[in-house]
């Protein structure tokens, strides 16, 4: 199918370090993204990562890329309380389209 | 810089009656508009897009429409609302260009009961 997997839940405690998978499902698509939705509002842009790279690294925040296995990850360092969300990545298709798809989304629960 | 506006925040309506949602983007020109739907199962479901004024995509058949009467305005509508229809409602900016990262409203709240 052409869906975008994710795992739906996740637990960690503070101070733990989290990890986040996604496998997408388009070889070559061009950019990838990490998306962020507390409850009630709507998703921020966390971070994104264009294919010809394999790691990008923003303060807390590392993006791994496995293009051979299309997998993508998001490691959050020192994870804070605050960090509790539900994760999405998104692939951008290398095609005509102008839209993203998006996984059904990772619950993270940072417990202290 | 840009931002987006939705309204309104919550709502809740009867089966069978009318259904406006607004969406405007300040601070960008000619962007990609988008209406999602975010039901129980927490995925993002594409509802329409749009590339231009009165352009609008449709990805999925339902009781639902949109238009874009205005470069920066893009309006979600119902004539007759089902239950089904309940949900979170976002819409999402994104600039013309190859990433298409997109930017998100604060969503709506639809109850129909």
């Amino acid at each position: 199918g052409e869906d975008v997997e994710q795992s739906l839940f996740l637990s960690v405690r503070e101070g733990d370090s989290s990890v986040i998978n996604c496998t997408y499902t388009d070889s070559s698509s061009t950019y990838l993204y990490w998306y962020k939705q507390e409850p009630g509002a709507g998703l921020q842009l966390l971070t994104y990562i264009f294919s010809n790279m394999d790691m990008k690294q923003d303060q807390r925040l590392t993006v791994l890329l496995n293009k051979k296995d299309k997998h993508l990850s998001l490691r959050i360092a020192d994870t804070q309380t605050g960090d509790s969300a539900i994760y999405f990545c998104a692939e951008k298709w290398n095609s005509g389209y102008s839209t993203l798809t998006f996984g059904k989304g990772t619950m993270l629960l940072v417990s202290p | 810089s840009q931002t987006i506006h939705q309204w309104p925040a919550t709502l809740v309506q009867p089966v069978g009656s009318p259904l406006s949602l607004e969406c405007t983007v300040e601070g960008t020109s000619n962007p990609n508009l988008y209406w999602y739907r975010q039901a129980a199962g927490r995925g993002l479901q594409l509802l329409f897009y749009s590339v231009g004024i009165g352009q609008i995509s449709s990805e999925v058949p339902q009781n639902l429409s949109a238009s874009r009467p205005q470069d920066r305005q893009f309006i979600l509508s119902s004539k007759k609302l089902l239950l089904s229809d309940s949900g979170f409602y976002l819409c999402a900016w994104s600039v013309q260009d190859s990433r298409y990262e997109q930017y998100f409203g604060p969503g709506t709240r639809l109850t129909v009961t």
